[in-house]
């Protein structure tokens, strides 16, 4: 059990929908990383926060969005969902100074 | 910007040998962390070793062992007397330590099996 907890473990909806994924980190940690595994690839960074505000950013699409709230969970938002944006989006979490990022379960979303 | 090759999309193995599992990354930053993450068929990304750019000694784990080459830019995993449950995804990433700036950048993993 790394400590982050991710909800849900799976959703199934359909395009054009939008969904709201939550994380937890572990406590004390500061950073939230979201992060998206399509099927059978590697992780893709998409977004950091750090403290309540964002720290860095990576291919994030314009339809998603994250916010990190001050007790420190995060969510990430997709919005006009399409069928490419199925995968498995995990969130981490770091303490200071980095040692390790510690992940989820991830959230596997499928777009039908 | 920084990258990581892994060279080895799929890779097997015999249950008690050796196997090793390639890295590459390239970075102008002189200091950075590198890891080595596991991802078994739960899809649970577990960390399998840490090295700090900084120490020149290879870092260690039980069986785990890595090959840390500073100036080729390597990182090679060692698996020592494999076991079934080593079977998975292996992940190698890197992060630079600025503060502010620590996400990791993942390869694109070399998927081991383990065969009895």
């Amino acid at each position: 059990d790394s400590g982050v907890t991710q909800t849900p473990k799976h959703l199934i909806t359909a395009t054009g929908q939008r969904v709201t994924l939550r994380c937890s980190p572990r406590s004390g940690d500061l950073s939230v990383y979201w992060y998206q595994q399509s099927l059978d690839q590697g992780l893709q960074f998409l977004i950091q926060y750090y403290n309540g505000e964002e720290r860095a950013k990576g291919n994030i699409l314009e339809r998603f969005s994250a916010q990190q709230f001050p007790d420190l969970h995060s969510e990430l938002n997709l919005s006009s969902l399409e069928l490419g944006d199925s995968a498995l989006y995990f969130c981490a979490s770091s303490g200071e100074p980095l040692r390790e990022l510690f992940f989820g379960e991830g959230s596997r979303l499928t777009v039908l | 910007a920084q990258t990581v090759t892994q060279s080895q999309p799929e890779m097997s193995v015999q249950e008690a040998e050796t196997v090793t599992l390639s890295c590459t990354y390239d970075t102008s930053e002189s200091n950075y962390y590198l890891f080595w993450y596991k991802q078994p068929p739960s899809r649970q990304m577990i960390l399998v070793i840490r090295q700090e750019a900084y120490k020149q000694q290879n870092a260690t784990e039980n069986r785990f062992s890595v090959n840390f080459q500073k100036a080729a830019k390597s990182f090679s995993l060692k698996i020592s007397d494999s076991q079934l449950g080593d079977t998975a995804m292996y992940f190698c990433a890197f992060s630079i330590s600025n503060f502010g700036n620590e996400k990791l950048t993942f390869g694109t993993g070399t998927r081991l099996t383990i065969i009895p």
